[in-house]
């Protein structure tokens, strides 16, 4: 089955700074690389998500960029905020195969003003 | 509703002792989801249903975990002989399956947070 390896696991920055998150997965039929973001005792949110087709998206501060040959998928946050403080969560599967969405164990971003 | 509902939101319980909890999907939607998290980790996978089905349950830890779906909408996990290890915050999802194609967004609920003394 599919194994989702995320790292760092905690990251701290100074407003204004990037953000960068990585994750890595095992399985070559991947194909929906979503993150996810998680708020103290709120449940998980989808901020963006990339397919297999492409190899970077961006929303406004936010993108994602994907390597499938090497099997692993970054997370950009540029100018980042204290609300962008949270734990943020990569995930991988092949909906159209029906493989359940496998998550990695999260990055707690702190951002200090 | 208007999201994935969950109940009940927190319940604590005894060792030994037999436990439901609920997951109401968003309406339409015909994938759902059972993940638990524990303090510090991410949605560990449990059991996955398209329609009234388990389309895959490799998640569920051992046979004490069960869940059911028998009408493809609402579905019920339970746990019988509740361990000290089993809390955690059990997670529901719900995703949107058009023609066959699963788009993959899954929508969470707010959860519900199993604590076994």
């Amino acid at each position: 089955g599919e194994n989702v390896e995320q790292h760092p696991s905690t990251l701290s920055v100074q407003e204004g700074d990037s953000a960068v998150i990585k994750c890595t997965y095992s399985d070559s039929a991947s194909n929906y690389f979503p993150w996810y973001k998680q708020e103290l005792g709120k449940r998980p949110q989808l901020i963006i998500d990339i397919r297999s087709n492409v190899g970077e998206k961006k929303d406004q501060r936010i993108a994602v960029t994907l390597n499938k040959t090497a099997k692993h998928f970054s997370l950009h946050i540029t100018e980042t905020q204290p609300e962008d403080s949270a734990v943020y969560f990569c995930a991988a599967s092949n909906p159209q195969a029906g493989t359940a969405l496998i998550f990695g164990k999260g990055t707690t971003l702190s951002v200090s003003s | 509703g208007a999201g994935v509902s969950q109940t009940p939101s927190n319940k604590v319980t005894e060792k030994g002792k037999y436990v439901e909890l609920r997951c109401d999907p968003i309406s339409g939607h015909t994938a759902l989801y059972w993940y638990r998290q524990s303090l510090g980790q991410g949605p560990e996978f449990l059991i996955y249903f398209q329609g009234t089905g388990a389309a895959d349950d490799s998640g569920l830890p051992n046979d004490r975990f069960f869940a059911v779906r028998p009408e493809g909408s609402v579905s019920t996990l339970k746990i019988q002989r509740t361990e000290r290890g089993d809390s955690a915050v059990y997670l529901c999802a719900s995703s949107l399956t058009r023609t066959g194609t699963n788009t993959g967004e899954l929508f969470f609920g707010e959860g519900s947070r199993l604590t076994v003394l």
